[in-house]
């Protein structure tokens, strides 16, 4: 238990369904990441939000909005998902996204399968 | 040449031996490293963090960091069917961001 915890951990949706993923930290971090990991192929980062304020966006796809509320709580909203878009998909936080010798810790992650 | 590599294995050794983890990575002024271990199906979980060159010891764990050869290992000594698993090494950027390598996957034989 890392004290970051997500839901669902499994999800099934059509292309045309809309979803979210919920990821909560209880660490008192500042800084929450979602991932991407696919078959075969290393953990890719989607987002970063330091202090609620996005701060990376890795060229995802607009079907996937990332939200933010506070720092504890981070959305991953999905919209018209695609096949290729199954994968396990990760949260972590960390105390701050822009210091050097910050340590992420992860979630159990959220598998998603789209049909 | 792609940021953090690592050999994807399977690497296997006996119950009892050494296992050895490398990982080598691109950017030159990286100034933090981490091993993740990470079971099928779970997600990854911190082992080590290494800041400074040379060794860092923690249990049965040996993290080794040579930033000239851009460079960092993990030891595994007595070596158990438990520690069988994926290791994914990770490499941060001066802005923050972790880059993950493939991951090498570890097969301890009884």
């Amino acid at each position: 238990e890392t004290g970051v915890t997500q839901t669902p951990r499994h999800l099934v949706m059509g292309m045309t369904n809309k979803k979210s993923l919920k990821c909560e930290q209880h660490l008192g971090h500042n800084a929450m990441y979602w991932y991407k990991q696919s078959a075969k192929k290393p953990l890719e980062l989607m987002f970063v939000y330091n202090f609620k304020e996005q701060t990376e966006n890795n060229s995802v796809p607009s079907r996937f909005s990332p939200e933010c509320p506070n720092s504890s709580h981070l959305f991953l909203h999905l919209h018209t998902l695609q096949p290729e878009d199954s994968a396990l998909y990760l949260c972590a936080s960390s105390q701050e996204a822009d210091r050097g010798l910050n340590t992420q810790y992860f979630g159990p992650g959220t598998r998603l399968t789209v049909l | 040449q792609k940021e953090v590599e690592q050999n994807s294995g399977p690497l296997s050794v006996p119950e009892g031996a050494i296992a050895s983890l490398n990982c080598t990575y691109s950017d030159r002024v990286s100034q933090s490293f981490f091993w993740y271990r990470q079971y099928s199906g779970k997600s990854p979980e911190l082992i080590m963090s290494i800041y400074s060159n040379g060794d860092k010891e923690d249990g049965r764990f040996t993290a080794q960091l040579n930033k000239a050869s851009q460079y960092v290992s993990l030891l595994i000594r007595d070596s158990q069917p438990s520690d069988s698993a994926t290791y994914l090494c990770a490499v941060m950027r001066s802005q923050g961001n972790l880059i993950f390598g493939k991951g090498t996957k570890l097969s301890v034989k009884p």
